[in-house]
């Protein structure tokens, strides 16, 4: 079957840089996906990656190890506002290309 | 303002009342799709649909049924709601017709349901 594993919270202050890892067992992998989800809010899309490397937007960035079978996303600069939940999403033939979520990581950050 | 319009936000209803929760677009997007989200397990797909009269289940549709008449409404119906599906309930979209995610979806706000 297939499964998505992800800290369920990292600490970091403000102002330092944060990793959020995501490691995926899926067949017919075809992307990474990340969101963001603040409390009571609805998630938000962050950034997807269907090729190896790193994809930079602004202080976020996503990377993606096809061969690993692993992805993080990296926040730069942390500001409080980016406190909130963050969710990898894998899209695989195993679920009939539908996204298959974790179970999300709590950023918690500390001035 | 481009948006994902769930209604209700907040609805407490008792077991066996049947409920519709409504969503709505206005992307002009093919693909909608239902979540729930529990505590501790992430988003978890109950319908999706590709197209207007075409629906497929996700992952949990058991006691679910969602209905395409048109392109910009995609309801979820609960014909005898049970206390196991008090949850936290997102509709979302997606421009690309297969859901792909590579543009990422919009979510709407959020229906949190209590069943008692």
């Amino acid at each position: 079957g297939q499964s998505l594993e992800q800290p369920s919270e990292v600490t970091a202050v403000e102002g330092a840089i944060v990793q959020i890892n995501c490691t995926y067992q899926t067949s017919g992998f075809y992307g990474l996906s990340w969101y963001q989800q603040h409390d009571g809010g609805a998630p938000t899309f962050l950034s997807y990656n269907a090729l190896d490397g790193l994809e930079e937007t602004g202080r976020f960035s996503s990377f993606l190890s096809r061969s690993d079978s692993y992805g993080y996303l990296l926040l730069q600069e942390l500001q409080m506002k980016d406190s909130a939940s963050y969710f990898c999403a894998v899209r695989a033939r195993e679920s009939n290309y539908q996204l298959i979520w974790g179970a999300g990581t709590k950023l918690i950050i500390k001035p | 303002e481009a948006q994902v319009t769930q209604n209700p936000r907040y609805l407490i209803t008792v077991t066996g009342k049947k409920l519709t929760v409504t969503c709505s677009q206005n992307m002009n997007h093919e693909y909608m799709s239902w979540y729930r989200q529990d505590p501790g397990l992430g988003l978890r797909q109950i319908y999706y649909s590709m197209n207007v009269e075409v629906t497929d289940k996700g992952d949990v549709p058991e006691g679910y049924k969602v209905s395409r008449k048109e392109k910009r409404n995609f309801p979820l119906i609960l014909e005898s709601p049970s206390p196991n599906q008090t949850s936290l309930y997102f509709c979302a979209s997606s421009p690309e017709v297969s859901g792909m995610g590579v543009f990422g979806y919009t979510f709407g706000s959020g229906t949190r349901l209590t069943v008692v």
